[in-house]
C-alpha cells in the first residue's frame, strides 16, 4: 500500500505559466516533506522542503504548500521554464522515528513547452 | 569530485550471477543510504549506514542482498544469484548526519539489467 501518492504521471505546461504538482500521503507520522527533481541518467536532487509546522515555504520560483488536514501537498512553479522539464518526486520523512529514510512517490513527469 | 559517485553506471548480468555495486559518498558524510528504483516507480529504501554501522536493513528484499561499509566511507551493495526482478536503478545517497535537516545527496545510480 503506497504511503505517498502522486496521482498524475505526467503534466505538460506552456513556458511562463504555472506548474502545479500534487502529492497525497497516508501516514500521519510524516512531518517533513520534500520535493526532489530528477533529470534522465542523473540522481534526484533536492529542490525544496517544508516542515509540518508550516503551511507554505517559498524559494524563488518554487513554492510548496502543505494541507495537513487533507494530507496533501503541492509544488507550484511560477513561471515555468523549459529547463524545469524533469521528473518531480514528492518524499516524506518522520522526524521522530526512522527519520533518516525517505519515502517517495512514483513521480510526475513535467514537460514545459517553449 | 564534489558529489556522490557510483560505479559501474550500467551493469548487465545473466540470471544467477553475483554483482557488486559501489558507492563513493561525499567526503565527511556520516550517513549513507541505498535505494532501489524500479521502472516507473519512485526510489525505495533498502538500507542505511551511520559510519560503518548498518543501522537499518529493513528494506533489503531478500537475503540475496547484502551491503557493507567497512571503513565508514565507500559502500558496496552485493546481490547474489541475481533474478530478473532485481533489474532496477540502484541509487546511493549520503548526508552529513541523520536528521531531517540533513539533505540527502544522490549519486547518478547504477542501472542493473538481469537477463
Amino acid at each position: 500500500d503506497q504511503q505517498v501518492k502522486q496521482n498524475s504521471p505526467s503534466l505538460s505546461v506552456q513556458e511562463g505559466r504555472i506548474s502545479i504538482l500534487n502529492c497525497d500521503y497516508t501516514n500521519s507520522m510524516f512531518d517533513y516533506f520534500l520535493w526532489y527533481k530528477k533529470y534522465p541518467a542523473e540522481g534526484p536532487t533536492f529542490l525544496i522542503s517544508i516542515s509540518s509546522i508550516k503551511d507554505k515555504n517559498e524559494d524563488g520560483r518554487f513554492t510548496v504548500f502543505l494541507n495537513k488536514s487533507a494530507k496533501h501537498l503541492s509544488l507550484h512553479i511560477v513561471p515555468s521554464q523549459p529547463g524545469d522539464s524533469a521528473v518531480y518526486f514528492c518524499a516524506e520523512q518522520n522526524s521522530g522515528g526512522s527519520n533518516y529514510k525517505l519515502t517517495f512517490g512514483k513521480g510526475t513527469l513535467l514537460t514545459v513547452n517553449p | 569530485g564534489a558529489g556522490v559517485s557510483q560505479s559501474p553506471r550500467y551493469k548487465v548480468a545473466k540470471r544467477g550471477q553475483d554483482v557488486a555495486l559501489r558507492c563513493d559518498p561525499i567526503s565527511g558524510h556520516v550517513s549513507l543510504f541505498w535505494y532501489q528504483q524500479a521502472l516507473g516507480q519512485g526510489p525505495e529504501f533498502l538500507t542505511y549506514f551511520q559510519n560503518e554501522a548498518q543501522l537499518d536493513k529493513s528494506g533489503l528484499p531478500s537475503d540475496r542482498f547484502f551491503a557493507e561499509r567497512p571503513e565508514g566511507s565507500v559502500s558496496t551493495l552485493k546481490i547474489q544469484r541475481t533474478q530478473q526482478e532485481d533489474s532496477a536503478v540502484y541509487l546511493c545517497a549520503s548526508s552529513l548526519g541523520a536528521s531531517v535537516y540533513n539533505e540527502q545527496f544522490f549519486g547518478p545510480g547504477t542501472r542493473l539489467t538481469v537477463l
